[in-house]
């Protein structure tokens, strides 16, 4: 069964850093792109990093220069290295596997809630 | 950025009812098109991929079709279970996009 389950969210302060983790398992956590999805509070959804098999990673607009996505694939973890964060960053933050050839997120986390506020 | 756009914002059907809900995308998307169910508190679930192929256990009450930048996804007889809010993804160019997303509801 492939399980998803992120940690590390909580409550910062505009201009924290905060690093957000996503354990793997019940697939073969390396032969898949994995992405970073958040949806504000009462809003839609926003893909925010995507990382390839290979290590090739992609940003949306919004967090480039700020969010870091890396794999550790020896502990079938993501992760999501968030700095200089603001408060049009509070949201909940999901991981989802992306299925290869589609591109569709198939497996998600449950989701992890990142407060940005003073 | 592809801009993807849903209509209704809002539909209200009963239970037994048929309700299609559409998606536009701002530019050709090819079939690069997914769909995704999702309740309150809880994570979204894929549907449909390839704009038309339903998801591992997705009943086949749920079918999906269209391609380039007109999509249905079409639930045949809503049960109670379905009511919820429905998002197309497009996954052609990265950012891969959402649409707003469409509520449905029970009339």
């Amino acid at each position: 069964e492939v399980q998803l389950l992120e940690s590390g969210g909580g409550l910062v302060q505009p201009g924290g850093s905060l690093r957000l983790s996503c354990a793997a398992s019940g697939f073969t956590f390396d032969s898949y792109a994995m992405t970073w999805v958040r949806q504000a509070p009462g809003k839609g959804l926003e893909c925010v990093s995507n990382i390839g098999v290979g290590g090739s990673t992609y940003y949306a607009d919004s967090v480039k220069g700020r969010f870091s996505i890396s794999r550790d694939n020896s502990q079938n973890t993501l992760y999501l290295q968030m700095n200089s964060l603001r408060a049009e960053d509070t949201a909940v933050y999901f991981c989802a596997k992306t299925s290869a050839g589609s591109w569709s997120f198939d497996y998600w986390g449950q989701g992890t809630l990142v407060t940005v506020s003073s | 950025e592809i801009v993807m756009t849903q209509s209704p914002a809002t539909l209200s059907v009963s239970p037994g009812e048929r309700a299609t809900l559409s998606c536009r995308a701002s530019q050709s998307v090819g079939s690069n098109l997914a769909w995704y169910q999702q309740k309150p508190g809880q994570a979204p679930r894929l549907l449909i991929y390839g704009a038309s192929t339903r998801a591992t256990g997705i009943p086949a009450r749920f079918s999906g079709r269209g391609s380039g930048t007109e999509f249905t996804l079409t639930i045949s007889s809503l049960q109670s279970e379905d009511f919820a809010v429905y998002y197309c993804q497009q996954s052609n160019n990265w950012p891969f996009t959402f649409g707003p997303g469409a509520k449905v509801d029970i009339k």
